[in-house]
């Protein structure tokens, strides 16, 4: 069965601290990625993908992912985060020939303290 | 620069009433999706829809029905609303080809009283 698992629901960071997003996922084939991220009341935006190539992918506003094959993972991680980076983090997995199609982990609520 | 549009944002109803969700994008995307986003679950994928004319079941199509009678709209329904639909409603789009991520749209929050 295709799923994927988000070992944190809710994360509690000050500003400053380092960030790092657990993300699990089940699936026989080849797949593609995916970071998403949910601003309070907003839409889900694209932090970041990987396909292929190098396994560590970086995305928009400092964020960046390692695909590690071996271990069906893909986490989130960021150096430094801000009180901005609050929001709702989603993992995806879109498999190989299946029209994009997303299939979305539970989500991880980040909240940022100044 | 609109991308992707839901309409209507809010939206309640009583159990067994009937309404359709609207979503139109510009983009000249081939592929359109709709989700449905519950606490603790992360979003979940409907109905989905390939081409124009073209319509298929996701995870969990049960008492939801879609058409895509032109490219630009994908239009979600639902013909008896329960309790149990009581959702924010994403649609987002794709273009065709492997690799393509996803744009989403803002979102309907709908309530079935």
């Amino acid at each position: 069965a295709q799923s994927v698992s988000q070992h944190n629901h809710h994360v509690i960071l000050s500003e400053a601290a380092s960030l790092e997003l657990g993300c699990n996922y089940s699936y026989g084939g080849t797949v593609n990625l995916f970071w998403y991220v949910q601003y309070p009341g907003q839409h889900l935006q694209l932090l970041l993908k990987y396909f292929s190539g190098d396994p560590l992918v970086k995305g928009i506003k400092g964020f960046e992912a390692e695909f590690i094959k071996s271990k069906f993972s893909f986490n989130l991680r960021k150096p430094s985060v801000q009180w901005s980076d609050t929001a709702e983090y989603f993992c995806a997995l879109s498999p190989r020939g299946g029209y994009n199609k997303l299939i979305f982990g539970a989500g991880t609520r980040l909240a940022v303290h100044p | 620069n609109a991308g992707v549009t839901q309409t209507p944002k809010f939206r309640v109803l009583k159990t067994g009433q009937s309404m359709t969700l609207l979503c139109a994008q510009d983009m000249n995307h081939e592929y359109m999706y709709w989700y449905r986003q519950d606490p603790g679950m992360g979003l979940r994928l409907i109905h989905y829809s390939v081409g124009e004319g073209t319509t298929a079941k996701g995870e969990v199509p049960d008492g939801y029905n879609v058409s895509r009678l032109k490219k630009q709209n994908f239009l979600l329904g639902l013909e008896s609303a329960a309790p149990s639909q009581t959702s924010v409603y994403f649609c987002a789009s794709s273009p065709q080809g492997e690799n393509q991520p996803q744009h989403f749209g803002d979102g309907t929050r709908l309530s079935i009283l």
